[in-house]
């Protein structure tokens, strides 16, 4: 168990549809990154939040949103769902100086 | 970008030795890591190793890094069949703090 949990587990909803992922860090760590796990495009990076801000970015579409709240949970916002957008998204977190990144369970979204 | 590559599949016998090989393009990267990931469940960080080490032993992980060559292995010694998963290399380049992952070696162990 790494200490950082992610809900729901499994998630199905139809094209068009709006869902809204959670993460909660290991306890003290104060970065939040996202990933996307899908079988053609492997795991992805898409947004990394440090303490309640965006750190970096990497392949997220204009159609998804994250945000860090101030007790350090995290949320991704998936909106206008498209069937391509089916895959597992992982939330990871670390201390700001570690680099260890820490994985949580994954969310399995299915879009029909 | 980074790139970083992995042979897809892997068998070995239980008992024997896997090796799991990696390359990345990257030449500023710090840190490379490997992950483990069983089905239906989350990845798992095995080990690193900082670029400036050649090689880290943890118990039956051995990590070897040619960073001239741009290649990073794992070897597992005495693999058990519960060393049977997919793992990732990662890696992690100066400045950054997003990991860049490989496509991952699914490793089957046959008894």
């Amino acid at each position: 168990d790494s200490g950082v949990t992610q809900t729901p587990k499994h998630l199905i909803t139809a094209t068009g549809q709006r869902v809204t992922l959670r993460c909660s860090p290991r306890s003290g760590d104060l970065s939040v990154y996202w990933y996307q796990q899908s079988l053609d495009q492997g795991l992805q990076f898409l947004i990394q939040y440090y303490n309640g801000e965006e750190r970096a970015k990497g392949n997220i579409l204009e159609r998804f949103s994250a945000q860090q709240f101030p007790d350090l949970h995290s949320e991704l916002n998936l909106s206008s769902l498209e069937l391509g957008d089916s895959a597992l998204y992982f939330c990871a977190s670390s201390e700001d100086r570690d680099h260890e990144q820490y994985f949580g369970p994954g969310t399995r979204l299915t879009v029909t | 970008g980074e790139d970083v590559e992995q042979s897809l599949f892997l068998s070995v016998r239980e008992g024997d030795s896997s090796v799991i090989n990696c390359t990345y393009t990257d030449s500023s990267s710090t840190y490379l890591y490997w992950y483990k990931q069983e089905p239906g469940a989350g990845l798992q960080l095995l080990t690193y190793i900082f670029s400036n080490m050649d090689m880290k032993q943890d118990q039956r992980l051995t990590v070897l890094l040619n960073k001239k060559d741009k290649h990073l292995s794992l070897r597992i010694a005495d693999t058990q069949t519960g060393d049977s998963a997919i793992y990732f290399c990662a890696e992690r380049g100066a400045g950054d703090y997003k990991l860049s992952f490989g496509a991952g070696t699914t490793v089957t162990v046959r008894a």
